[in-house]
C-alpha cells in the first residue's frame, strides 16, 4: 500500500517571502500521480499542482513549483512571494496510474502543513 | 451544477442515531469519492464510484457504513449506529473518468459531523 508523509505539521512564513513544504510518498509502482492541494479556513479542497510520474520537468503554477525526485520519492511543494491568501493548510497526495485496478483510482493523503503568512 | 455539493454543511446527532450525508457531483462527472478527514489529519478513503457501481469499497471502516448511488449521479453515505469515533468532516470528491491525465478530482465543501 501506498503512504504519504508530510514531516512539517507547521511552517510559517513572511509574506513576499519563498516557502518550501517536504512531501515523501513510499510506493512500488512506475507510474503514479502526485498533486498538492490548498484547504484554506473556508473548508474547500482546492487543487494546486499536479506532477506525473513519468515527466522529469518539474509542474509550475505561477507562483507555486514543485520539485519532484523521483528516484528519493520526493514531491516538494515551493510557494514564491507569499500572500495572505496562501495561508492555508497543504496537504500532498498520490494516485496510482493504473486505471485497471479499481484501486488505481483513490487519493492517499498526507497528514498535512499548516502555512502561516505573517505580513 | 458549478462545482460539487455536499449537504447538510453540519450535522450534530446523538449516538446510536442513523445519518445520511448527501454528496451532489459535477454534473456529467462518472467517478465519485467519498473520504473522511479527522480534525489535524489527511483525508482517508472510503469508498469510489464508477456509475451506480462502487468497484473500491475498501475503506468503509466497518459494516456500520453504507454508501449508493443513482442514476449516476447522487450518492448518499450512511452511517448507522453513530458512535462517537465517526466524528469528522466528510467530502465528496467527483472526477470525469473519461481518462488518466484528465482525471482531476474535484471536492466538495464537506459535512462536519459531529456525534455526541
Amino acid at each position: 500500500a501506498q503512504t504519504v508523509t508530510q514531516s512539517q505539521p507547521e511552517m510559517s512564513v513572511q509574506e513576499a517571502e519563498t516557502v518550501t513544504l517536504s512531501c515523501t510518498y513510499d510506493t512500488s509502482e512506475s507510474d503514479y500521480y502526485l498533486f498538492w492541494y490548498k484547504q484554506p479556513p473556508s473548508r474547500q479542497m482546492i487543487l494546486v499542482i499536479r506532477q506525473e510520474a513519468y515527466k522529469q520537468q518539474n509542474a509550475t503554477e505561477n507562483r507555486f513549483s514543485v520539485n519532484f525526485q523521483k528516484a528519493a520519492k520526493s514531491f516538494s511543494l515551493k510557494i514564491s512571494d507569499s500572500q495572505l491568501g496562501d495561508a492555508a493548510m497543504y496537504f500532498c497526495a498520490y494516485r496510482s496510474a493504473l486505471m485497471i485496478k479499481a484501486a488505481g483510482n483513490k487519493l492517499t493523503f498526507g497528514g498535512g502543513t499548516r502555512v502561516l503568512v505573517k505580513p | 451544477g458549478a462545482g460539487v455539493s455536499q449537504s447538510p454543511s453540519n450535522k450534530v446527532t446523538e449516538k446510536g442515531k442513523d445519518v445520511e450525508l448527501r454528496c451532489d457531483p459535477i454534473s456529467g462527472h462518472t467517478a465519485l469519492y467519498w473520504y473522511r478527514q479527522s480534525l489535524g489529519q489527511g483525508l482517508e478513503f472510503l469508498i469510489y464510484f464508477q456509475g451506480n457501481s462502487a468497484p473500491d469499497k475498501s475503506g468503509l471502516p466497518s459494516d456500520r457504513f453504507s454508501a449508493e448511488r443513482t442514476g449516476g449521479s447522487v450518492s448518499t453515505l450512511t452511517i448507522q449506529r453513530t458512535e462517537q469515533r465517526d466524528s469528522a468532516m466528510y467530502r465528496c470528491a467527483s472526477s470525469g473518468g473519461r481518462g488518466i491525465i484528465t482525471d482531476t478530482q474535484y471536492f466538495g465543501p464537506g459535512t462536519r459531523l459531529t456525534v455526541l
